[in-house]
């Protein structure tokens, strides 16, 4: 069983803040790692599809880089906007032929105005 | 197009009832997914299909829970004498395709309320 962790459990900038959280997941057996914004009362959305070791992909003002070899990945936001208040949830696979998703707890961010 | 659909938004049941939740999946998707996140977790694998049969259905608590998808599109998942520990937002979604790197798409999910 994929032990997939979050950090921090939660988090309050101010609006124009950057800041970045933390995705750690087995190196071993890695294949994908997936990055999802959920806000409340709506689907979680997807924002990143994660594969290769140094990878960095990037999405207006969200980022996100890739260490397959420590098992980490990072979210970027830089100029934070209360938009961007939502969980962000991150989620790597099983591997060995099952497609199921292991998620994260997720990180709770909220903008302040 | 729209995108994933699941119905009802909110269920509130009494112990020992039956429901069915059912989801609606982007046309044209083969794979479907169900997860349920309950407090303070992340969301949890429970099944997969791939068309109408289940892939990988080692998600499932117990034999208290089936999903079916008998047409390869809708699927509903079906829990027996609810328990109070079944409360949780059960979420489905579906991808084009089954694969590690295919992005799935998910519903705004049902939450389940066990009296």
């Amino acid at each position: 069983i994929l032990n997939v962790e979050q950090s921090p459990q939660s988090l309050h900038v101010q609006e124009g803040d950057s800041t970045n959280f933390t995705c750690s997941f087995p190196s071993s057996n890695f294949y994908a790692l997936h990055w999802y914004r959920w806000e409340t009362a709506k689907s979680p959305e997807a924002l990143f599809v994660m594969t290769l070791n140094g990878d960095e992909k990037k999405k207006g003002r969200i980022s996100a880089t890739l260490n397959t070899k420590e098992g980490y990945s990072y979210l970027y936001i830089k100029g934070s906007q209360p938009e961007d208040s939502a969980t962000y949830l991150c989620a790597s696979y099983s591997g060995a032929g099952s497609y199921q998703l292991t998620f994260g707890k997720g990180t709770k961010l909220s903008v302040i105005p | 197009g729209a995108g994933v659909s699941q119905t009802p938004s909110n269920k509130v049941t009494e112990k020992g009832k039956y429901v069915e939740l059912r989801c609606d999946p982007i046309s044209g998707h083969t794979a479907l997914y169900w997860y349920r996140q309950s407090l303070g977790q992340g969301p949890e694998f429970l099944i997969y299909f791939q068309g109408t049969g289940a892939a990988d259905d080692s998600g499932l608590p117990n034999d208290r829970f089936f999903a079916v998808r008998p047409e390869g599109s809708v699927s509903t998942l079906k829990i027996q004498r609810t328990e109070r520990g079944d409360s949780a937002v059960y979420l489905c979604a579906s991808s084009q395709l089954a694969g590690v790197y295919n992005e799935q798409f998910f519903g705004p999910g049902t939450r389940l309320t066990v009296l």
